[in-house]
């Protein structure tokens, strides 16, 4: 079945420092990807997203391309704030279901002034 | 515009007891998803209903049921409650279940918690 592999946490940087969380998956045909963040005591919130090979979704900073030749999409981010310190999620959605999405077991960010 | 609601956001209950959560999508999206997020861990999927039907079920056992009513909106249902089903529950909304890169917009969820 279909699954994710996030890099486990706390990632602890300082401001200004470079970010990434390496993500990979598993799944059977052509998955969309997702990179959600989730504040303290909120829901999901959609970072941005990807829908095939080599695709580069962007938002706020951060960004993750589609490597479909090493299954991955990794988060980067050229230079972290103390905002935003979350738990960030990589999730794919399979185009052979009906657009349910799996979860990593997602990665804390600590960002330190 | 109002994004994904739900209600109510913390509940206690008891071991055995039953429970119902409420979700309202966003304006115009026709499918709504539950996950369970326990604490530490990414979300599960449970359903997804679109148009009123069930879509899509996860892997939960039969104490777990939902339906989606005409304008949309749904309810989770958890009966005979266990400790392992403290959690986040979270609804997300999407435009309609077609196209798997449709993304979802998530409510800020109800945290359940069992004594």
């Amino acid at each position: 079945g279909d699954s994710v592999t996030q890099m486990e946490g706390p990632v602890t940087l300082s401001e200004e420092a470079f970010l990434t969380i390496n993500c990979t998956y598993t799944a059977t045909g052509y998955p969309s990807l997702f990179w959600y963040v989730q504040y303290p005591g909120e829901g999901l919130q959609l970072l941005l997203k990807a829908t095939k090979a080599d695709d580069k979704g962007s938002n706020k900073g951060f960004e993750a391309t589609y490597r479909k030749e090493t299954t991955s999409f990794h988060l980067e981010k050229g230079s972290v704030q103390v905002s935003d310190s979350a738990v960030y999620f990589c999730a794919l959605s399979s185009n052979s279901g009906y657009s349910t999405l799996t979860f990593g077991k997602g990665t804390m960010l600590l960002v330190s002034p | 515009d109002a994004g994904v609601t739900q209600s109510p956001t913390h509940l206690i209950k008891t071991r055995g007891q039953q429970v119902t959560l409420r979700c309202s999508p966003i304006s115009g999206h026709k499918s709504v998803s539950w996950y369970q997020q326990v604490l530490g861990q990414g979300p599960q999927f449970i359903f997804q209903y679109y148009e009123k039907e069930e879509r899509g079920r996860g892997n939960f056992p039969d104490r777990f049921s939902a339906r989606q009513f005409p304008n949309y909106s749904s309810e989770l249902n958890v009966n005979a409650l266990l400790l392992g089903d403290s959690a986040l529950y979270l609804c997300a909304s999407s435009i309609g279940t077609s196209r798997a890169n449709q993304p979802q917009h998530f409510g800020d969820g109800t945290r359940l918690s069992i004594l």
